[in-house]
């Protein structure tokens, strides 16, 4: 089961809004995809959840959405706390039940 | 509050073994399945294992099936990976992750905990 690919580096200016993607195949990114954000040394943290949804306590400015076989992470008004590590998750029907992003490194300019 | 924490990390041989643990607190554990998610050093995340919140399946990535085996204890709140035929590439920050559903399916990681670090080398 091979990663599903991000950008391996991303960068905005604060207030701007960027897009992270996240391609993989029709089965491995359907209704299931999660977004975390991982700021070196500290626990992950679920942004969003089966595509879209947002969990209580998470920013409005950050949001997800799919096309076709690649899923897209958007932040929005950029701030400087925003810089950190993104991945996307995917549950498949693989033997590998999870499968996650390459991963994508946020730069605040 | 939701707190996962790992211990159990090391240095091991290659070949060796290692038994990792989470201790939960802040939900109902036993009506969660909880999963190991590992890092390797200046890699990405990794999926490694599943065990449904009523222990009654778990599940494994092709990289350590039949090597790990893990395992939960509701009465004290607690899982574990036992870690048996040690490989360099077995190298990682290891997590437990909480999953997002309440007896249901499992499809996404809401609560992490911080991680502790095997170390596979001779």
């Amino acid at each position: 089961q091979s990663a599903l690919t991000q950008p391996a580096s991303v960068s905005g200016s604060p207030g701007q809004s960027i897009t992270i993607s996240c391609t993989g195949t029709s089965t491995d990114v359907g209704e299931y995809v999660s977004w975390y954000q991982h700021h070196p040394g500290k626990a992950p943290k679920l942004l969003i959840y089966e595509v879209s949804y947002r969990p209580s306590g998470v920013s409005h400015r950050f949001s997800g959405s799919k096309s076709g076989s690649t899923a897209s992470l958007t932040i929005s008004g950029l701030q400087t706390e925003d810089e950190a590590d993104y991945y996307c998750s995917s549950f498949t029907s693989s033997s590998t039940l999870y499968v996650f992003g390459t991963g994508t490194k946020v730069t605040v300019l | 509050e939701v707190q996962l924490v790992e211990s159990g990390g090391g240095v091991v041989q290659p070949g060796g073994s290692l038994r990792l643990s989470c201790a939960a607190s802040g939900f109902t554990f036993d009506d969660y399945s909880i999963h190991w998610v590992r890092q390797a050093p200046g890699k990405g995340l990794e999926w490694v294992s599943l065990i449904r919140w009523d222990g009654g399946a778990t599940y494994y990535a092709d990289s350590v099936k039949g090597r790990f085996t893990i395992s939960r204890d509701d009465s004290k709140n607690s899982l574990y990976l036992q870690m048996n035929s040690l490989r360099t590439e077995d190298t990682a920050l290891y997590y437990c992750a909480k999953d997002g559903t309440r007896r249901g399916y499992y499809h996404y990681f809401d609560s992490w905990g911080q991680g502790t670090l095997v170390t596979v080398s001779s």
